[in-house]
């Protein structure tokens, strides 16, 4: 099946700085890639939606100032938690769709990473 | 307000046995619901899906049942083994609509020897 892998799994930074989270399809084109956010207990919340080339669309009380994402080839998008506070401390996950599948199904995920902000 | 509900956190059964995984929702505009598996450190993982025109769907030892009078969903799982043991996640979509996944908690499944 598709693998889509992500850098950091782990992260711990302090409270203030940036961090960058790398999301790659590794052997198959994603035009679309989701970025989810998981709080212990709670269910996997999507962030935003990227399109390759294209800004990203982000939900209803995600900052797009704080979370930004690029899209610029189609096997990365990156997610950056800017100037990130202990509050951000979560489980991200992103997923990838494959180039011209319309299937709810085929969002591939990636492992996560976990980011503690001290 | 969570819109996909999965009201056990946690389900232990003996192998062999039928697992069963509940799922309710409140959005009846969700007419595509989906099962992912995952286990730890790794991602989700597509299962079984089901659309709104049907009641159930199989695929091997996994059969998704879908009530949408009392807009309830189960995965049945037949027979249950041990490398089932993992969290298992429902997801609710609009067909035609976002591609917005609305996710449950999980259940964590543990099949025991």
């Amino acid at each position: 099946g598709a693998v889509v892998s992500q850098h950091p799994s782990w992260v711990i930074c302090k409270s203030g700085t940036s961090v960058k989270i790398e999301c790659r399809s590794l052997d198959f084109q994603a035009t679309t890639m989701f970025w989810y956010r998981q709080f212990p207990k709670q269910s996997l919340m999507l962030m935003a939606t990227s399109n390759e080339g294209s800004k990203a669309t982000y939900e209803q009380g995600v900052e797009k100032d704080k979370f930004l994402i690029n899209h610029a080839s189609l096997t990365l998008s990156t997610l950056t938690v800017t100037s990130a506070h202990p509050e951000d401390s979560s489980f991200y996950i992103c997923s990838a769709r494959t180039v011209g599948s319309g299937r709810k199904e085929t969002q591939y995920f990636g492992p996560g990473t976990r980011l503690l902000v001290l | 307000d969570q819109q996909v509900k999965q009201n056990s956190p946690s389900l232990s059964v003996q192998e062999g046995r039928i697992s069963i995984l509940n799922c309710d929702y409140t959005n009846s505009m969700f007419d595509y619901f989906l099962w992912y598996k995952k286990y730890p450190a790794e991602g989700p993982t597509f299962l079984i899906s089901i659309s709104s025109i049907k009641d159930k769907n199989e695929d091997g030892r996994f059969t998704v049942f879908l009530n949408k009078s009392a807009k309830h969903l189960s995965l049945h799982i037949v027979p249950s083994q041990p490398g089932d043991s993992a969290v298992y996640f429902c997801a609710a979509t609009t067909q035609g609509g976002s591609e917005k996944l609305v996710f449950g908690k999980g259940t964590k499944l543990t099949v025991n020897p």
